[in-house]
Protein backbone atom coordinates (compact mmCIF):
# COMPACT_ATOMS: atom_id res chain seq x y z
CA UNK A 1 0.00 0.00 0.00
CA UNK A 2 1.49 3.19 -1.17
CA UNK A 3 2.28 5.84 1.62
CA UNK A 4 -0.04 7.90 -0.04
CA UNK A 5 -3.71 7.33 -0.25
CA UNK A 6 -5.98 9.18 -2.41
CA UNK A 7 -9.98 8.60 -1.96
CA UNK A 8 -12.20 8.51 -4.09
CA UNK A 9 -10.82 5.93 -6.54
CA UNK A 10 -13.66 7.05 -9.04
CA UNK A 11 -15.47 9.46 -9.36
CA UNK A 12 -18.36 10.90 -11.74
CA UNK A 13 -20.23 14.28 -11.13
CA UNK A 14 -22.65 16.36 -13.16
CA UNK A 15 -21.62 19.92 -14.30
CA UNK A 16 -23.51 21.28 -11.75
CA UNK A 17 -21.85 19.05 -8.77
CA UNK A 18 -19.86 20.03 -6.19
CA UNK A 19 -17.23 17.09 -4.50
CA UNK A 20 -13.71 16.90 -3.04
CA UNK A 21 -11.40 14.35 -3.37
CA UNK A 22 -9.11 14.04 -0.43
CA UNK A 23 -5.27 12.90 -0.38
CA UNK A 24 -3.42 12.11 3.15
CA UNK A 25 0.29 11.11 3.52
CA UNK A 26 2.25 8.90 5.79
CA UNK A 27 5.20 9.81 4.83
CA UNK A 28 6.50 12.55 7.12
CA UNK A 29 7.13 14.95 4.43
CA UNK A 30 6.40 18.90 4.28
CA UNK A 31 5.30 19.38 0.84
CA UNK A 32 1.90 18.23 -1.46
CA UNK A 33 1.15 18.83 -4.88
CA UNK A 34 -1.95 17.91 -7.13
CA UNK A 35 -1.67 16.91 -10.30
CA UNK A 36 -3.74 16.04 -13.08
CA UNK A 37 -2.82 13.50 -15.96
CA UNK A 38 -4.77 12.96 -19.37
CA UNK A 39 -3.94 10.18 -21.76
CA UNK A 40 -0.80 11.06 -24.09
CA UNK A 41 0.16 14.18 -22.10
CA UNK A 42 2.92 15.06 -19.48
CA UNK A 43 1.79 14.90 -16.03
CA UNK A 44 0.27 18.94 -15.56
CA UNK A 45 1.21 20.22 -12.37
CA UNK A 46 -1.77 22.20 -10.63
CA UNK A 47 -0.53 23.55 -7.20
CA UNK A 48 1.66 22.67 -4.68
CA UNK A 49 2.11 23.17 -1.04
CA UNK A 50 4.88 23.64 1.03
CA UNK A 51 4.50 23.33 4.97
CA UNK A 52 0.61 24.31 4.46
CA UNK A 53 1.44 27.43 2.22
CA UNK A 54 0.14 27.30 -1.05
CA UNK A 55 3.57 28.06 -3.22
CA UNK A 56 2.75 27.27 -7.10
CA UNK A 57 -0.79 27.50 -8.38
CA UNK A 58 -0.27 26.86 -12.43
CA UNK A 59 -2.76 28.93 -13.59
CA UNK A 60 -5.52 26.29 -12.68
CA UNK A 61 -9.50 27.40 -13.21
CA UNK A 62 -11.01 28.39 -10.03
CA UNK A 63 -13.31 25.83 -10.45
CA UNK A 64 -10.81 23.87 -8.09
CA UNK A 65 -9.54 25.05 -5.34
CA UNK A 66 -7.28 23.23 -2.99
CA UNK A 67 -7.61 23.09 0.43
CA UNK A 68 -4.06 21.83 2.57
CA UNK A 69 -5.19 21.94 6.15
CA UNK A 70 -2.08 20.69 7.92
CA UNK A 71 1.33 18.54 6.09
CA UNK A 72 -0.69 15.04 5.75
CA UNK A 73 -3.54 16.36 4.19
CA UNK A 74 -4.45 17.88 1.08
CA UNK A 75 -8.24 18.32 -0.17
CA UNK A 76 -9.50 19.27 -3.99
CA UNK A 77 -12.41 20.89 -3.93
CA UNK A 78 -14.16 20.48 -7.46
CA UNK A 79 -17.29 22.71 -8.84
CA UNK A 80 -19.03 23.15 -11.69
CA UNK A 81 -16.47 21.42 -14.03
CA UNK A 82 -16.45 20.63 -17.46
CA UNK A 83 -16.39 17.69 -19.40
CA UNK A 84 -12.62 18.13 -20.01
CA UNK A 85 -11.94 18.26 -16.38
CA UNK A 86 -11.94 14.23 -17.27
CA UNK A 87 -8.99 12.92 -15.72
CA UNK A 88 -6.61 10.78 -13.72
CA UNK A 89 -6.19 13.32 -10.61
CA UNK A 90 -2.59 12.41 -8.67
CA UNK A 91 -1.65 13.51 -5.47
CA UNK A 92 2.14 13.65 -4.34
CA UNK A 93 4.11 14.29 -1.42
CA UNK A 94 7.86 15.28 -1.22
CA UNK A 95 10.37 16.48 1.17
CA UNK A 96 11.19 19.87 0.17
CA UNK A 97 14.80 19.89 2.45
CA UNK A 98 16.87 21.47 -0.52
CA UNK A 99 18.40 17.96 -1.80
CA UNK A 100 15.54 17.46 -4.34
CA UNK A 101 14.09 14.39 -3.06
CA UNK A 102 11.75 12.83 -5.51
CA UNK A 103 8.03 12.86 -5.51
CA UNK A 104 5.96 10.34 -4.07
CA UNK A 105 2.52 9.41 -5.46
CA UNK A 106 -0.80 8.01 -5.06
CA UNK A 107 -2.98 6.13 -6.92
CA UNK A 108 -5.28 8.93 -7.75
CA UNK A 109 -8.43 9.45 -8.65
CA UNK A 110 -10.50 8.66 -11.40
CA UNK A 111 -13.10 11.70 -12.57
CA UNK A 112 -15.38 11.19 -15.06
CA UNK A 113 -17.52 14.73 -15.62
CA UNK A 114 -20.80 14.30 -17.40
CA UNK B 1 10.75 22.98 -28.26
CA UNK B 2 9.37 21.03 -25.03
CA UNK B 3 11.81 21.08 -22.04
CA UNK B 4 11.13 17.06 -21.89
CA UNK B 5 10.64 14.47 -25.17
CA UNK B 6 9.66 11.11 -24.30
CA UNK B 7 8.44 8.81 -27.49
CA UNK B 8 4.78 7.56 -26.11
CA UNK B 9 4.98 4.31 -28.12
CA UNK B 10 4.04 1.62 -27.47
CA UNK B 11 6.87 -0.34 -27.49
CA UNK B 12 6.29 -4.02 -28.08
CA UNK B 13 8.68 -6.29 -27.21
CA UNK B 14 9.04 -10.30 -26.25
CA UNK B 15 9.62 -11.75 -22.94
CA UNK B 16 13.31 -11.50 -22.40
CA UNK B 17 14.39 -8.73 -24.55
CA UNK B 18 16.51 -5.83 -23.17
CA UNK B 19 14.29 -2.65 -23.34
CA UNK B 20 15.72 0.95 -23.50
CA UNK B 21 13.33 3.62 -23.17
CA UNK B 22 14.85 7.19 -23.54
CA UNK B 23 13.93 11.17 -23.28
CA UNK B 24 15.58 13.97 -24.51
CA UNK B 25 15.66 17.28 -22.69
CA UNK B 26 16.62 20.80 -23.45
CA UNK B 27 17.14 22.30 -20.48
CA UNK B 28 21.08 21.90 -19.32
CA UNK B 29 20.16 23.30 -15.68
CA UNK B 30 18.72 19.62 -14.97
CA UNK B 31 21.03 17.83 -12.91
CA UNK B 32 18.51 15.37 -11.02
CA UNK B 33 16.72 12.32 -13.44
CA UNK B 34 14.46 10.14 -12.51
CA UNK B 35 12.39 6.93 -13.86
CA UNK B 36 8.43 6.13 -12.87
CA UNK B 37 6.61 2.98 -13.69
CA UNK B 38 3.12 3.64 -13.60
CA UNK B 39 0.78 0.25 -13.98
CA UNK B 40 -2.64 0.70 -15.09
CA UNK B 41 -5.08 2.24 -12.40
CA UNK B 42 -2.03 2.65 -10.38
CA UNK B 43 0.22 6.39 -9.32
CA UNK B 44 3.78 6.44 -11.03
CA UNK B 45 6.17 4.95 -8.46
CA UNK B 46 9.60 5.62 -8.34
CA UNK B 47 11.66 3.10 -9.87
CA UNK B 48 15.27 5.04 -10.25
CA UNK B 49 16.78 8.14 -9.13
CA UNK B 50 20.05 9.50 -10.44
CA UNK B 51 22.42 12.68 -10.09
CA UNK B 52 24.26 13.97 -12.89
CA UNK B 53 26.03 12.05 -15.23
CA UNK B 54 26.57 7.83 -15.30
CA UNK B 55 24.69 5.12 -14.62
CA UNK B 56 22.97 3.32 -12.05
CA UNK B 57 22.32 -0.35 -11.67
CA UNK B 58 19.42 -1.83 -9.86
CA UNK B 59 18.48 -5.52 -10.61
CA UNK B 60 17.28 -5.86 -13.69
CA UNK B 61 16.95 -2.04 -14.01
CA UNK B 62 20.22 0.41 -15.58
CA UNK B 63 19.37 4.13 -15.66
CA UNK B 64 21.92 6.37 -17.85
CA UNK B 65 22.58 9.98 -18.04
CA UNK B 66 24.24 11.46 -20.87
CA UNK B 67 24.12 15.38 -19.99
CA UNK B 68 26.27 16.60 -23.00
CA UNK B 69 23.77 15.00 -25.25
CA UNK B 70 20.78 15.65 -23.00
CA UNK B 71 20.32 11.72 -23.51
CA UNK B 72 18.59 9.94 -20.47
CA UNK B 73 18.26 6.00 -20.96
CA UNK B 74 16.49 2.64 -19.01
CA UNK B 75 17.38 -0.38 -19.47
CA UNK B 76 15.11 -3.24 -18.51
CA UNK B 77 17.10 -6.57 -19.42
CA UNK B 78 15.16 -10.28 -19.00
CA UNK B 79 12.31 -8.12 -19.45
CA UNK B 80 8.80 -9.68 -17.51
CA UNK B 81 5.51 -9.02 -18.74
CA UNK B 82 4.89 -7.80 -15.15
CA UNK B 83 7.27 -5.01 -16.78
CA UNK B 84 4.17 -3.65 -18.82
CA UNK B 85 3.72 -0.52 -17.81
CA UNK B 86 3.91 2.92 -18.65
CA UNK B 87 7.40 4.22 -17.62
CA UNK B 88 7.94 8.35 -17.07
CA UNK B 89 11.45 10.05 -17.20
CA UNK B 90 11.48 13.36 -14.54
CA UNK B 91 14.32 15.26 -14.34
CA UNK B 92 14.35 18.80 -12.30
CA UNK B 93 17.63 21.72 -11.54
CA UNK B 94 19.53 21.52 -8.19
CA UNK B 95 18.15 23.82 -5.56
CA UNK B 96 15.38 21.92 -3.29
CA UNK B 97 12.12 24.37 -4.34
CA UNK B 98 12.27 22.70 -8.31
CA UNK B 99 9.40 20.94 -9.13
CA UNK B 100 10.41 17.74 -11.67
CA UNK B 101 9.45 18.20 -15.05
CA UNK B 102 7.66 15.00 -16.55
CA UNK B 103 7.73 13.42 -19.92
CA UNK B 104 4.93 11.62 -21.41
CA UNK B 105 5.79 8.09 -20.80
CA UNK B 106 6.47 5.57 -22.57
CA UNK B 107 3.90 2.63 -22.52
CA UNK B 108 5.75 -0.84 -22.61
CA UNK B 109 4.23 -4.03 -23.64
CA UNK B 110 5.55 -7.76 -23.02
CA UNK B 111 4.49 -10.45 -24.46
CA UNK B 112 4.81 -13.82 -23.23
Amino acid sequence: ETGVTQTPRHLVMGMTNKKSLKCEQHLGHNAMYWYKQSAKKPLELMFVYNFKEQTENNSVPSRFSPECPNSSHLFLHLHTLQPEDSALYLCASSTRDGNNSPLHFGNGTRLTVT
Amino acid sequence: QKEVEQDPGPLSVPEGAIVSLNCTYSNSAFQYFMWYRQYSRKGPELLMYTYSSGNKEDGRFTAQVDKSSKYISLFIRDSQPSDSATYLCAMSRPGGSYIPTFGRGTSLIVHP
